[in-house]
């Protein structure tokens, strides 16, 4: 199984960044997801991870570390409309996802 | 246009009665998935269905049974609706070929409330 932790709430100020991280604790590894969602709407996609690294997708970028269990999701030049909650979500391997609570953050003008 | 599509969107259900929500997508994916999502609590995977006619139980399947009679389809059934069976309920689907990244895509939803 997984164990996955990721911060509640976040608060930052439009035009900064912000990192959420991400740790878990798997029995077997095959990818981690970022998904972002907005309130009363479905997870969106946007970003994997299955080597270490960085992954940079526009204004956001994805790190993975597997020996540490660890990856943060970054998100730069922070606009209003990036308030939502991100979700990380680790994929064993059977292809199964697990998803942590989740991470509010509200982007304050 | 392509994608997951989820019905009802919402639905207030007496306890004890029997509910099926239905998901159908249009991307010939194999792989479909039935989630439900309670405050703090995140997503959690209630059944699967790896390729049509083939099912799997996720973390919670407990009161809820699922069917894959084609590619497209992924119903899900609540033989008798319990409040603990208020949430949101989130069908996704995949490749799953194993030529991407077998990325899940989720539908828009249906909020259940079981009183």
């Amino acid at each position: 199984g997984q164990n996955i932790d990721q911060p509640t709430e976040m608060t930052a100020t439009e035009g900064a960044i912000v990192q959420i991280n991400c740790t878990y604790q798997t029995s077997g590894f095959n990818g981690l997801f970022w998904y972002q969602q907005h309130a009363g709407e479905a997870p969106t996609f946007l970003s994997y991870n299955v080597l270490d690294g960085l992954e940079e997708k526009g204004r956001f970028s994805s790190f993975l570390s597997r020996s540490k269990g660890y990856s943060y999701l970054l998100l730069k030049e922070l606009q209003m409309k990036d308030s939502a909650s991100y979700l990380c979500a680790v994929r064993d391997s059977d292809y199964k996802l697990s998803f942590g609570a989740g991470t509010t953050v509200t982007v304050r003008a | 246009i392509a994608g997951i599509t989820q019905a009802p969107t919402s639905q207030i259900l007496a306890a004890g009665r029997r509910m099926t929500l239905r998901c159908t997508q249009d991307m010939r994916h194999n792989a479909m998935y039935w989630y439900r999502q309670d405050l703090g609590l995140g997503l959690r995977l209630i059944h699967y269905s790896n390729t049509a006619g083939t099912t799997g139980k996720g973390e919670v399947p407990d009161g809820y049974s699922v069917s894959r009679a084609n590619t497209d389809d992924f119903p899900l059934t609540l033989a008798s609706a319990v409040p603990s069976q208020t949430s949101v309920y989130f069908c996704a689907s995949s490749d799953s070929s194993g030529s991407g990244t077998d990325t899940q895509y989720f539908g828009p939803g249906t909020r259940l409330t079981v009183l």
